[in-house]
């Protein structure tokens, strides 16, 4: 079946911009994850979503960020004012699972802000 | 919280040889363990896990051992091919929340 999407997949914006991040994860799956991953760097864990409910959101760097949930299966995540320190590829990922389940990541958006 | 941390950074070795990657972890309540491969702009594959109440598991040619008192994984890649060059990632997965903590990575190149 169709795995974890995400768009747009490359994304340019200007020091100051406002940037959405879509996640579309696997059809049924309860947990999803945004993370960030800077060059040469492991993916660093940003927030999490047990179904619409955010349960942790300690990893987001500053309050520029926002993500959402609404309905439980498409997420958002929302940079606000970006700035280039933000430039990054931001991978979602879904488990089917709350907690403990195998977790499938996207393919990212590579994001760079000039 | 967890920090993971990932050795070697970079590792090559001739097709065929063995590759072996190793991981230490802080948080002794962590009780999952996934290694995550990605090729050049692809997204992470998970390619093998282990779960705290076992201290071994293979798949084919990869392998992961699991010592817990000591807090530390490694993975075993056997029979090494070209295609096996990616970077790969350990994870732990801390239980007071739902975060992954993910290694530095390790480069890892096949040579033909």
């Amino acid at each position: 079946g169709a795995g974890v999407s995400q768009s747009p997949r490359y994304k340019v914006a200007k020091r100051g911009q406002d940037v959405a991040l879509r996640c579309d994860p696997i059809s049924g799956h309860v947990s999803l994850f945004w993370y960030q991953q800077a060059l040469g760097q492991g993916p660093e864990f940003l927030t999490y979503f047990q179904n619409e409910a955010q349960l942790d959101k300690s990893g987001l760097p500053s309050d520029r960020f926002f993500a959402e949930r609404p309905e439980g299966s498409v997420s958002t995540l929302k940079i606000q004012r970006t700035q280039q320190e933000d430039s990054a590829v931001y991978l979602c990922a879904s488990s089917q699972e709350s907690g403990h389940g195998t977790q499938y990541f996207g393919p990212g958006t590579r994001l760079l802000v000039l | 919280g967890e920090n993971v941390e990932q050795h070697p950074s970079t590792l090559s070795v001739q097709e065929g040889d063995s590759a072996v990657i190793k991981c230490t972890y802080s948080d002794s309540a962590s009780n999952y363990f996934p290694w995550y491969k990605q090729e050049l702009g692809k997204r992470p594959q998970l390619i093998i896990d282990i779960r705290s109440n076992v201290g071994e598991k293979k798949d084919q040619r990869i392998a992961v051992t699991l010592n817990k008192t000591a807090k530390h994984f490694s993975l075993h890649i056997t029979e090494t091919q070209p295609e096996d060059s990616a970077v790969y990632f350990c994870a732990a997965l801390a239980i007071a929340g739902n975060q992954f903590y993910f290694g530095t990575g390790t480069s890892l190149t096949v040579i033909p």
